[in-house]
């Protein structure tokens, strides 16, 4: 049971543009949200992070936004740069012991 | 470089045989995370421990697994018997968790596994 969706395979983005990719969860329990972008042949990097408390986090080009009622929270990328070409995966937990990742979002920024 | 390693990077074996790969979390951090990745999904939680102690395994986590972590440092996951099924990318990650900290974890590179 995938408690964690990205429903976007893939997204294709202009350089300089926003992207904003997207990721559902089921759990109304999860509290703590996170973004990992991965490039091939390494392990997931941190990204960006948001408590259940808040509905925005911002850092830098990447701000994070969480709608409780919708279970939905996206990522923005403003403005976009080729180096941010990478998979990028969702994250959520309960209390913060097993956190559950999406299947991830592939994004081309095409310069 | 004070990041999460693994090793080895790479392994190949033949079905039948038992492998074992290393884990050295970052070292302030006092909780471990075995996952697995196979084409196309993400992350998949195996098994964590905080300090020497395993306090949660998966249920993907068959008998033939078993993970350590012997002095709360470096851990290991050991495969027993493997099947052509247990190709994937084994990911660990390490974090720090305390009362008022909200856990962030940080990962490896990983290790693929092939067994042929």
């Amino acid at each position: 049971d995938q408690q964690v969706k990205q429903n976007s395979p893939s997204l294709s983005v202009q350089e300089g543009r926003i992207s904003i990719l997207n990721c559902d969860y089921t759990n109304s329990m999860f509290d703590y949200f996170l973004w990992y972008k991965k490039y091939p042949a390494e392990g997931p990097t941190f990204l960006i992070s948001i408590s259940s408390i808040k509905d925005k986090n911002e850092d830098g080009r990447f701000t994070v936004f969480l709608n409780k009622s919708a279970k939905h929270l996206s990522l923005h990328i403003v403005p976009s740069q080729p180096g941010d070409s990478a998979v990028y995966f969702c994250a959520a937990s309960a209390g913060g012991n097993q956190f559950y990742f999406g299947t991830g979002t592939s994004l081309t920024v095409i310069p | 470089d004070t990041g999460v390693s693994q090793n080895p990077r790479h392994k190949i074996t033949k079905r039948g045989q038992n492998v074992t790969f290393r884990c050295d979390p970052i070292s302030e951090h006092n909780r471990l995370y075995w996952y697995r990745q196979t084409l196309g999904q993400g992350p998949e939680f195996l098994t964590y421990f905080q300090n020497e102690a395993q306090l949660e395994k998966s249920r993907l986590l068959s008998d033939r697994f078993s993970a350590e972590r012997p002095k709360g440092s470096f851990s290991t996951l050991e495969i027993q018997r493997t099947e052509q099924g247990d190709s994937a990318m084994y990911l660990c990650a390490s974090s720090f968790k305390g009362l008022a900290v909200r856990e962030t974890q940080y990962f490896g590179p990983g290790t693929r596994l092939l067994v042929l």
